[in-house]
């Protein structure tokens, strides 16, 4: 099973809303990621999990909240957007965080498509 | 801190012809890796070039990685219709023991028929 699976698929939200966007992957990985992808742009690093702790934020505002509650689990808690924050949220996952003796390669799941009224 | 860059941004090709895109990476990174996306979808992990040298081949793609010259290359032969969609190279590098991955600006094809 290499697959990755985001939810919901799409989201529509207002600035005062509180919503949640869900990661889930089997296969064992134990670094999680969250990227940020607006329209012809390259995704953007936003948070890693590694073995469940996290260990980068790209100084994203504190109204993204991420949560990974077990290794197979990754949360991103999202609060009083603004419109700017629209974009597609992508969830991947690496074997070890890419150390070596792994491929690294990031899996990613299908993305979240934000849209914030 | 890595930087990834592509060129070109944009390549409009004829079908049937061959064309490369190149993916200069800033800083030491020992992996490269390339992803294709269709719009409104994700990315799809298309090789993973893992050493100097490497030369990986699937279909009209052969991507190649010189960790010298900090030079990747995705060359495409006899370029289809199916092949456009925007390619993306991305490094990898550590902070604090954690791996982080970088994406390059990316490359939108459009093959014509």
């Amino acid at each position: 099973d290499t697959e990755v699976t985001q939810t919901p698929k799409h989201l529509v939200m207002g600035m005062t809303n509180k919503k949640s966007l869900k990661c889930e992957q089997h296969m064992g990985h134990r670094a999680m990621y969250w990227y940020k992808q607006k329209a012809k742009k390259p995704p953007e690093l936003m948070f890693v999990y590694s073995y469940e702790k996290l260990s980068i934020n790209e100084s994203v505002p504190s109204r993204f909240s991420p949560e990974c509650p077990n290794s197979s689990l990754l949360n991103l808690h999202l609060h009083a957007l603004q419109p700017e924050d629209s974009a597609l949220y992508l969830c991947a996952s690496s074997q070890r965080g890419g150390a070596s003796g792994s491929s690294g390669e990031l899996f990613f799941g299908e993305g979240s498509r934000l849209t914030v009224l | 801190e890595l930087k990834v860059e592509q060129n070109p941004l944009f390549l409009s090709m004829q079908e049937g012809k061959n064309y490369t895109i190149y993916c200069n990476y800033s800083t030491t990174s020992d992996r490269l890796y390339w992803y294709r996306q269709d719009p409104g979808k994700s990315l799809e992990s298309l090789f993973v070039l893992l050493s100097n040298g490497a030369v990986k081949q699937e279909g009209r793609l052969m991507a190649s990685l010189d960790t010298k010259a900090r030079l990747s290359t995705l060359h495409i032969t006899a370029a289809v219709h199916d092949l456009s969609a925007t390619y993306f190279c991305a490094g990898k590098s550590a902070t604090s023991g954690t791996y982080k991955y970088i994406f390059g600006t990316g490359t939108r094809l459009k093959v014509l028929a």
